[in-house]
């Protein structure tokens, strides 16, 4: 089914370790993106990728990384995790020339920073 | 300040009572307005794009509007089916990506 993967579906870490939250998309999108979702909150763009190679920050950048070496790729990286970091994840992907931009989300990583 | 309101936060309804949420946004130049639906434990699910003032779009129960400073989503007749949260979401001129709402969360009683 084609769609976005993301792993893990959960995961309890330790505070000041590091974690790749895993997103891989199958439908060739050319932009990807990172949301928290935070009860009260909302979802929040953490960063973004228009295209290949290229990256930029969204509204909740800080302590949170990304690259983009390939279509189908996008991993967030938490260098240090802290418990402000405690949130659910989803990666979501767009392909504008088609459709605009509609997002299609993956099923979110749900990340405890104890 | 939150650039897109909604409300309700919550709504509950019983089955065949129909009722509309909403969205608010406050800046301009908007370049699409988008309501999405999200069922407990999954990732939200896409419903309508809507881009200019009087814009409609329908999908079986729901149906989504939009004016200058906000859209609509009416639910006709809803079924135990249509509960989730409802999170509307906007894109600006000078935006590279969707700001999203808190949601509306709607529960439908039979």
């Amino acid at each position: 089914i084609a769609g976005i993967t993301q792993a893990p579906t959960s995961q309890i870490l330790a505070a000041g370790r590091r974690m790749t939250l895993r997103c891989t998309q199958d439908m060739r999108h050319n932009a990807m993106y990172w949301y928290r979702q935070d009860l009260g909150l909302g979802l929040r763009l953490i960063h973004y990728s228009n295209t290949a190679g290229t990256t930029g920050k969204g509204e909740v950048p800080d302590g949170y990384s990304v690259s983009r070496a390939n279509t189908d790729d996008f991993p967030l990286t938490l260098a240090s995790a802290v418990p402000s970091q405690t949130s659910v994840y989803f990666c979501a992907s767009s392909d504008s020339a088609a459709s605009g931009e509609k997002l299609f989300f993956g099923s979110g990583t749900q990340l405890s920073v104890l | 300040e939150d650039q897109v309101t909604q409300s309700p936060e919550a709504l509950r309804l019983q089955e065949g009572e129909s009722s509309s949420l909403n969205c608010s946004y406050t800046v301009s130049g908007l370049r699409g307005l988008f309501w999405y639906r999200q069922d407990p434990g999954k990732g939200p699910e896409f419903l309508f794009t809507l881009y200019s003032a009087g814009e409609e779009k329908e999908k079986e129960r729901l149906k989504a509007t939009l004016t200058k400073k906000e859209s609509f989503l009416h639910i006709t007749a809803p079924k135990p089916e249509d509960s989730a949260t409802y999170l509307c979401a906007v894109l600006f001129q000078a935006g590279t990506a969707l700001i999203f709402g808190k949601g509306t969360t709607l529960s439908v009683s039979s």
